[in-house]
């Protein structure tokens, strides 16, 4: 157990919707970061946030958004959903700052699109 | 942009040793991780290497050579439990770019 929680486990929608996703990272931890899997596309980074702030900025489409909240707890809302974004979202936590720091990730949403 | 390499699968037996490549091509390079993924699961940290050479911890080792744009990771004693994928990923100061995974499948 890597102290990262993540809900729901599951979320299956349709087409058109949208979802929000749920992390909260270790104890202590400020940087959050979320990625996306797929199996066509493997793990890819979409964005981090330290204490608040967007710090760094991967392949997250205009469709997705984020935000860290003042209790360091984190959303991801997919919006527009097509059967593309159907994959595993992983967040993960750090103590650090730089995106080059160890990372421990929580169990992942999987997300599928109908 | 960030480009990474590194084989899609791998197969060994119990108790042996394999060695896993990794290539990369990025701009402002810090370093470069390995990450474990079993099936359905959520990655885990193995090693970062931000200087050239070797790092050992326990059975597993990490190799980096900044110049070459190339690592490995060397697991030994190979067991069971070791089956999994192993994602290797290079880091710059804003952006983590992530290999698409080498899946190592040990033998009995």
């Amino acid at each position: 157990d890597s102290g990262v929680t993540q809900t729901p486990k599951h979320l299956i929608t349709a087409t058109g919707q949208r979802v929000t996703l749920r992390c909260s990272p270790r104890s202590g931890d400020l940087s959050v970061y979320w990625y996306q899997q797929s199996l066509d596309q493997g793990l890819q980074f979409l964005i981090q946030y330290y204490n608040g702030e967007e710090r760094a900025k991967g392949n997250i489409l205009e469709r997705f958004s984020a935000q860290q909240f003042p209790d360091l707890h984190s959303e991801l809302n997919l919006s527009s959903l097509e059967l593309g974004d159907s994959a595993l979202y992983f967040c993960a936590s750090s103590v650090e700052r730089d995106i080059c720091g160890e990372q421990y990730f929580g169990p992942g949403t999987r997300l599928t699109v109908t | 942009g960030q480009n990474i390499d590194q084989p899609t699968e791998m197969t060994a037996t119990e108790g042996a040793i394999v060695q896993i490549n990794c290539t990369y091509q990025t701009s402002g390079f810090n370093g470069l991780f390995w990450y474990q993924q079993h099936a359905g699961e959520a990655p885990t940290f193995l090693s970062y290497n931000v200087l050239d050479g070797l790092e050992e911890k326990g059975r597993f080792s990490s190799f980096l050579s900044r110049s070459k744009g190339y690592s490995y990771l060397l697991l030994k004693e190979l067991q069971m439990k070791d089956s999994a994928s192993y994602l290797c990923a290079a880091c710059n100061d804003y952006k983590l770019s992530f290999g698409a995974g080498t899946t190592v499948t040990v033998r009995a």
